[in-house]
């Protein structure tokens, strides 16, 4: 299937830890986000990577580390975990930078992450 | 005041309705509109994408966005219990340059039988 993948797709964790969120995607984009949707459904984009490149950098935590290790790829690290931490991360992928379906983002299933 | 308003319903319909869904934006500089359809627990589809003022078909759904007002919306018709979802308007800047979208808050759907 093609399509975008994260994982874990349920997150339970306690305050202070540090928890990894991975992304892949194989429809050959070169472009990968992370958004962040609170309680609310407000979707927010947090990071964003070209070809590897972090091209969007949101005003979010330096708790939150984005790594791309290779343009199929997209995690998202998260230490020292709090409380106001708890929402759905999705991962989405786009087609390059350029081209008019740039702006047509495909979503994975989202990660709920949950800060007891 | 956000960029982007929505209002967050829900909205509730019968089976057959024709629905408008709504977004008032701020910002001029957007020049691409989506709509993304996102039902419970699961991510963002995109159902329509529009680029500047006009509108645009496709199937049972119609996107019609007036930059001169800041207002883009969607419409449904003979809608279905299938369509019962959170209805997220975004938009963007320009293609290219790393741009981002800014999304409403969604609309929350309910067609019931």
């Amino acid at each position: 299937d093609t399509a975008v993948s994260q994982t874990p797709k349920y997150l339970v964790t306690q305050m202070g830890n540090d928890k990894s969120i991975k992304c892949e995607q194989n429809l050959g984009h070169d472009t990968m986000y992370w958004y962040k949707q609170d309680s609310k459904k407000f979707l927010k984009i947090m990071f964003s990577y070209n070809n590897k490149e972090l091209i969007i950098n949101e005003t979010v935590p330096n708790r939150f580390s984005p790594k791309s290790p290779d343009k199929a790829h997209l995690n998202l690290h998260i230490n020292s975990l709090e409380l106001g931490d708890s929402a759905v991360y999705f991962c989405a992928s786009s087609q390059p930078q350029g081209t008019l379906a740039y702006n047509e983002q495909f979503f994975g299933p989202g990660t709920r992450l949950t800060v007891l | 005041q956000k960029e982007v308003e929505q209002d967050p319903g829900p909205l509730s319909v019968p089976e057959g309705a024709i629905v408008s869904l709504n977004c008032t934006y701020s910002n001029s500089a957007f020049q691409y509109f989506m709509w993304y359809r996102q039902y419970s627990r699961k991510g963002p589809e995109l159902l329509m994408y529009t680029y500047s003022s006009g509108n645009k078909e496709d199937g049972r759904f119609t996107a019609q966005v007036d930059k001169s007002s800041k207002y883009i919306s969607l419409f449904i018709r003979d809608s279905q219990p299938s369509d019962s979802a959170t209805y997220l308007c975004a938009m963007t800047k320009m293609a290219g340059g790393g741009n981002k979208l800014t999304f409403g808050t969604g609309t929350q759907l309910k067609v019931e039988l």
